[in-house]
């Protein structure tokens, strides 16, 4: 089992629609959850970052944590065009050194 | 953006011949990771490093090596390419760590190894 599973869909929706990209991760140790925004041809770059349980807010943004059932979220409120990108999850390794990533989800947003 | 510099940006290279990667920074970070992205596996850790002369291995390492001899430069080497290592290679930096702070990742170099 991957340490983090991820959805690749593609995901398609119409401009203003609410999104929730989802990913798994087996390893309770985990403390801290990233999400990665990667437009076609070009780097990750980070959209959210998070420690432990709870909800975290920016903008149109937010990056949900449940530990008790080890499950991610990232919220896209009244989704752009721009907002047509792959994310993907991430989170640290155990030893603190490095990002494990999930597959990544393709979102395409619609005008 | 974070002073990240990857070259080539395209490289097109026969199976058995060797490859280099170079990954430059002018940040003036202490770890670089190098990381492959695949269709159907998303991004996966190839070596890190954690200062001049320190680098681990990551997930895929099997048929690279790395070196790092100065703090700017992290370069990644394919001693014999293979056409299972065609994929796009990101480089990325960071101050503290993972645990500490974000990643920031260059714009990646497109591999094809016929």
């Amino acid at each position: 089992q991957k340490e983090v599973e991820q959805d690749p869909g593609p995901l398609s929706v119409p401009e203003g629609a609410i999104v929730s990209l989802n990913c798994t991760y087996s390893n309770s140790a985990f403390q801290y959850f990233m999400w990665y925004r990667q437009y076609s041809r070009k780097g990750p770059e980070l959209l959210m970052y998070t420690y432990s349980s709870g909800n975290k807010e920016d903008g149109r943004f937010t990056a949900q944590v449940d530990k008790s059932s080890k499950y991610i979220s990232l919220f896209i409120r009244d989704s752009q065009p721009s907002d047509s990108a792959t994310y993907l999850c991430a989170t640290v390794d155990q030893a603190g050194t490095a990002l494990i990533f999930g597959k990544g989800t393709t979102l395409s947003v619609s005008s | 953006d974070a002073g990240i510099t990857q070259s080539p940006r395209h490289k097109v290279t026969e199976t058995g011949t060797p490859v280099t990667l170079r990954c430059h920074q002018t940040e003036n970070h202490r770890y670089m990771y190098w990381y492959r992205q695949d269709p159907g596996h998303g991004l996966r850790l190839i070596h890190y490093s954690y200062g001049v002369k320190d680098t681990d291995k990551g997930e895929v390492s099997d048929g690279y090596s790395v070196s790092r001899s100065k703090t700017e430069d992290f370069l990644l080497t394919l001693e014999s390419a293979t056409s299972s290592q065609t994929s796009v290679y990101f480089c990325a930096i960071s101050e503290k760590g993972a645990d500490h702070e974000k990643l920031f990742f260059g714009s990646g170099t497109q591999l094809s190894v016929l």
